[in-house]
């Protein structure tokens, strides 16, 4: 298996311009999870699927973000106007849920830089 | 709301050594807990799990220990490398899916 896949590893944007990371979660997988990392704030859960379906969005910053997971192999996270203040890794996760249990599968990372 | 301290300042040992990384939580015990390992530049890497029930785990040169009594999970890696350089992050179990991680400690064991 590949593992996760993120895309693009890198983005360098412009304040107000709109930016989109995608993931592809491991196969069989059905949950999946977007964080940020920063030095300041460490590893940040935003938001995370279970099944597609969105279960908890409240570290998701404000409106200005949003995702999506239209199936089961391919999710979205969208910021929209970014601001300097959004640069950070964005990772991307997956698992698959067992009682108990919920070890989490990290892609490579997204490393936004706003300017 | 629950939280985790690691110690945030970096831990410096020998090649050889024992090095043990210490991971509190201020409230409620969860119902396990997680040791992650992350290197420059790529996502955290699973490496153990222990559930509330249990003291102990170990794989291989890791060792995790759970305290619900002292609310604390102790992480040790015996024979200490230098590939084993990297930082180390704790998560606990929130209830569902979700987890929450620590900022993590930086390892760097010295040839």
């Amino acid at each position: 298996d590949a593992g996760v896949i993120q895309s693009p590893r890198h983005e360098v944007t412009e304040m107000g311009q709109e930016v989109t990371l995608r993931c592809k979660p491991i196969s069989g997988h059905n949950s999946l999870f977007w964080y940020r990392q920063t030095m300041m704030r460490g590893l940040e859960l935003l938001i995370y699927f279970n099944n597609n379906v969105p279960i908890d969005d409240s570290g998701m910053p404000e409106d200005r973000f949003s995702a999506k997971m239209p199936n089961a192999s391919f999710s979205t996270l969208k910021i929209q106007p970014s601001e300097p203040r959004d640069s950070a890794v964005y990772f991307c996760a997956s698992s698959f849920d067992r009682q108990g249990d919920n070890e989490q599968f990290f892609g490579p990372g997204t490393r936004l830089t706003v300017l | 709301s629950q939280k985790i301290e690691q110690n945030s300042e970096a831990l410096n040992i020998q090649e050889g050594k024992t090095a043990t990384l210490t991971c509190n939580y201020t409230n409620y015990s969860p119902a396990y807990l997680q040791w992650y390992r992350q290197d420059p530049g790529r996502g955290p890497v699973f490496l153990l799990l222990i559930r509330e029930n249990e003291k102990e785990k170990r794989k291989e040169r890791l060792k995790v220990t759970f305290d619900t009594t002292l609310k604390q999970s102790l992480f040790h890696i015996t024979a200490s490398q230098p590939a084993d350089s990297a930082t180390y992050l704790c998560a606990l179990d929130t209830g569902g899916f979700k987890t929450i991680f620590g900022a993590g400690t930086r390892l760097f064991v010295k040839a």
